[in-house]
């Protein structure tokens, strides 16, 4: 079956310490996305990307970096810089291009916690 | 502006019961789609409904229905003789007609359903 696969599930970070969040989807999807949760919060929009090599701001993408090599994959990286990084990652695609009426597909998230 | 109002933070009933969950939109668009999706305690969301401003008839899927009122800008989601399965998050979204730009999500609504 075609969906979108976050790893690892939980991932803790030490202080000062780059971590990386998985995230592959089999549903040929153009675009990608990852979003930030905060208990009791909305999803925020950290960066996405329409094609592959290609990618774009979000709303609150300080301290985070992303690649898009692959159209599957679309890994993001949580630098030392993002001073908060305690929160629930979702990842999700869609087809680019066709129109509004297309719902992303999301995973099963990744739990960031400090250590 | 682009914006999803979903007031109620949180809600509990007792299992059987009815529950509407609102939501209240802004859009410049003449022509637009919203969105629901469930967000159960496993984190992933799940797309439950697309609904295009052309049809104001109200759907119904099993024990949910939606209620699309384009005079109010609403698309309220009822759930009707609620079951404790149905406790979860609950997003109204409002995904951009331009293709560069993002979907705008409201903050969800928390229900909890009592046994």
């Amino acid at each position: 079956d075609g969906g979108i696969t976050q790893s690892p599930k939980y991932l803790f970070r030490k202080e000062g310490q780059n971590v990386t969040l998985s995230c592959e989807q089999n549903l040929n999807h153009d675009a990608m996305y990852w979003y930030r949760q905060d208990p009791g919060q909305g999803l925020r929009l950290i960066y996405y990307s329409q094609i592959v090599n290609d990618f774009q701001k979000g709303d609150i993408a300080e301290g985070y970096s992303v690649s898009r090599e692959k159209k599957e994959s679309f890994p993001l990286t949580v630098t030392s810089a993002q001073k908060n990084p305690t929160a629930f990652y979702l990842c999700a695609s869609k087809k680019a291009g066709a129109g509004s009426n297309q719902p992303q597909h999301f995973g099963d998230g990744t739990r960031l916690s400090i250590l | 502006a682009q914006k999803v109002t979903q007031a109620q933070t949180e809600i509990s009933v007792v299992e059987k019961e009815d529950v509407t969950l609102d939501c209240v939109y802004e859009t410049r668009d003449t022509t637009y789609y919203l969105f629901w999706y469930k967000q159960p305690p496993s984190g992933e969301l799940v797309f439950l409904i697309r609904r295009n401003s052309f049809d104001e008839q109200n759907e119904i899927s099993g024990r949910y229905s939606w209620n699309f009122q384009k005079s109010t800008s609403s698309f309220n989601f009822t759930i009707t003789a609620s079951q404790v399965v149905d406790s979860a998050v609950y997003f109204c979204a409002l995904p951009p007609m331009n293709r560069d730009d993002k979907i705008i999500f409201g903050k969800g609504t928390r229900l909890h359903i009592l046994p």
